[in-house]
């Protein structure tokens, strides 16, 4: 299985702050397709997890635009430009190139 | 709107066998690319993606688990289930169904208890 693997565990950031998430992955997640199916996802306090960010760099729609994904092979990085007091949460990074489908162990944004 | 909702027995006794409803609306799951998966999630712990039906009837499974998982869908196309036999307290979860990645259900939690 593909493991990917996130950093930090965990992030404190202030209002306003702009943070990054790491996610690399134990193979490329470059499709045959030409596709690299590497996804975002924000778990808020008590809710089910919601897409941010798909294949890579796709803003999911609805998603702020202070949101934003970058990456390529097995590096992948999500990027809150200016965390706002509604991005607490813990965020997963998800791949679907190759099955089983695999998610990372999570990083946990807190709120300074 | 597409709109998923999970259901399930709430608590059931290890070696049971777990059966959980996934029933949606917004969408049919004749209309091709349509793949509803089962992903579930320990207490604090992170996801893991379970199995999946797509539009045409194909079932996949997660290879860690595949003796013991049964997907299916009913003949309307708008429910989906899945069964996990011989369970163990390990099984203990919030069991959710998706809608490819971007539409999930609230989740149903599932504790193995006897």
């Amino acid at each position: 299985d593909v493991v990917l693997t996130q950093t930090p565990p965990t992030l404190s950031a202030t209002i306003g702050q702009s943070v990054s998430i790491s996610c690399r992955s134990s193979q490329s997640l470059l499709d045959s397709d030409g596709d690299t199916y590497l996804n975002w996802l924000l778990q808020r306090p008590g809710q089910s997890p919601q897409l941010l960010i798909y294949s890579v760099s796709n803003l999911e729609s609805g998603v702020p635009n202070r949101f934003s994904g970058s990456g390529s092979e097995t590096d992948f990085t999500l990027k809150i430009s200016g965390v706002e007091a509604e991005d607490l949460g813990v965020y997963y990074c998800m791949q679907a190139t190759h099955a089983p489908l695999t998610f990372g162990s999570g990083t946990k944004l807190e709120i300074k | 709107q597409v709109t998923l909702k999970e259901s399930g027995p709430g608590m059931l006794q290890p070696s049971k066998t777990l059966s959980l409803t996934c029933s949606f609306s917004g969408f049919s799951l004749s209309t091709s690319g349509m793949v509803v998966s089962w992903i579930r999630q320990p207490s604090g712990k992170s996801l893991e993606w379970l199995a999946a039906i797509d539009w045409d009837g194909d079932k996949y499974y997660n290879p860690s688990l595949k003796s013991r998982l049964t997907v299916s869908k009913d003949t309307s196309n708008t429910q989906v289930f899945l069964k996990i036999t011989s369970v163990d307290i390990a099984d203990t979860a919030t069991y959710y169904c998706a809608l490819g990645v971007r539409d999930w259900g609230q989740g149903v939690m599932v504790t193995v208890s006897s």
